[in-house]
Order: structure tokens, then C-alpha cells, then sequence
């Protein structure tokens, strides 16, 4: 049973590209996570989605970012217009139901680096 | 709003030796709570998880934690490093209301030989 997938691994933008990060779920899961690992920093929350909506986007800036999980294909945090702090690493998880307690399994992670 | 607090961004301890990494939670309510570990370049694997049945949870690679209500804290335990455990270790705390995990600072566990 393959984990969560994301691609690419690595990512270099230079100043004012654009970025997408790509998330496959885990077989089943049809809940998706985002979150970013500033270096030095924990993990910090951006967005949840299900298929086609976005339930919480409570931790996204409120521009240049967005996501989206559609019906068919993996699920792609976009960021426009990258800038040297948006170096980081990204992490997506899923889950596969909506209960609170329930595991979400984490991916490898993209890290974006930004010249 | 939840928040988890990791004391000790670095840990250091012989190979054998006891393995001690503190969490402490806020929550109005009764918290669910996770150990996570991340290797290097690598995404984060589950350790174990707290979610109201026993206080005493036992997890992967002969990590455990125990929850305790008294004092807020929910430390990670192993009775004898491993060379292999070194890594990082977060805490976290599902949100009061919805499923996102509040994470710690991490903590990055040394093991010397």
C-alpha cells in the first residue's frame, strides 16, 4: 500500500515564479493536509481539503497561495509570485475520515527553495 | 486555542540509555495527542497517539508516553536508546474543533555511542 506521494522533492523558484507542489493520498483517504516547516520551526498548519472543497484555510497567507483537491488527480498547493520567504518545506498528509483522533499520515515533503 | 510546548530543542544521550523528551499541552477540553518522528529529509512517521482509553500508550520502536491529565504533559519515553533513534521528535494536539494538528517546536534527539 503506497504512502502519500508528493512531487516533486526538491523545487528551486527563483523571486516572482510560480510554485506547484503536487499530493497524492493514500489509497482511501480522501482528506488532505497541508503544512509548512520553516527552518528551525515545527510544522505549522496552511489548509484542509476533501475532494473538491476546502474545509479549513484558516493557516493559508491570504495571498499568492492557494490549493485545491480535485475530483480526479492529486491534490496542488500553488504559490504565485515566490519570494525568498516562502522557502520552506512542505508537507501534505491525508487521513481517512473526518474524526479527530484519526492518523493523518504524512509525505516526504517538496522543499522550495527561492533564489 | 490549543498550543503544545516541547522543552529542550536538544537532547543528547548515550547509546542505552534512558530516552526522556517533554510535552506539554493547552486544551479546554480533552485533548487527543500525537508523537511524531522525522528523519532527516525525510516526512513524519507516527509514534504514537493519545485518544482517551489508556493513560499509558505504547507505541513503535519501544516508544511510549504517558498522558497525564494533572499535569498537562504527555512525555516520550524509551527505556534504552538506540543508535537509530536519533532524529527529531514532535508533539502535537488535534484542534479543539476540526482536524488540524498543532505542532511543538521539535525536538532533536542525539545518541552517542
Amino acid at each position: 500500500n503506497a504512502g502519500v506521494m508528493q512531487n516533486p522533492r526538491h523545487l528551486v523558484r527563483r523571486r516572482g515564479q510560480e510554485a506547484r507542489l503536487r499530493c497524492s493520498p493514500m489509497k482511501g483517504h480522501s482528506h488532505v493536509y497541508w503544512y509548512r516547516q520553516l527552518p528551525e520551526e515545527g510544522l505549522k498548519f496552511m489548509v484542509y481539503l476533501q475532494k473538491e472543497n476546502i474545509i479549513d484555510e484558516s493557516g493559508m497567507p491570504k495571498e499568492r497561495f492557494s490549493a485545491e483537491f480535485p475530483k480526479e488527480g492529486p491534490s496542488i498547493l500553488r504559490i504565485q509570485q515566490v519570494v525568498r520567504g516562502d522557502s520552506a518545506a512542505y508537507f501534505c498528509a491525508s487521513s481517512p475520515g473526518t474524526g479527530v483522533a484519526d492518523t493523518q499520515y504524512f509525505g516526504p515533503g517538496t522543499r522550495l527553495t527561492v533564489l | 486555542a490549543q498550543s503544545v510546548t516541547q522543552l529542550g530543542s536538544h537532547v543528547s544521550v548515550s547509546e542505552g540509555a534512558l530516552v526522556l523528551l517533554r510535552c506539554n499541552y493547552s486544551s479546554s477540553v480533552p485533548p487527543y495527542l500525537f508523537w511524531y518522528v522525522q528523519y532527516p529529509n525525510q516526512g513524519l512517521q507516527l509514534l504514537l497517539k493519545y485518544t482517551s482509553a489508556a493513560t499509558l500508550v505504547k507505541g513503535i520502536n519501544g516508544f511510549e508516553a504517558e498522558f497525564k491529565k494533572s499535569e498537562t504533559s504527555f512525555h516520550l519515553t524509551k527505556p534504552s536508546a538506540h543508535m537509530s533513534d536519533a532524529a527529531e521528535y514532535f508533539c502535537a494536539v488535534n484542534q479543539e474543533y476540526g482536524n488540524k494538528l498543532v505542532f511543538g517546536a521539535g525536538t532533536i534527539l542525539r545518541v552517542k555511542s
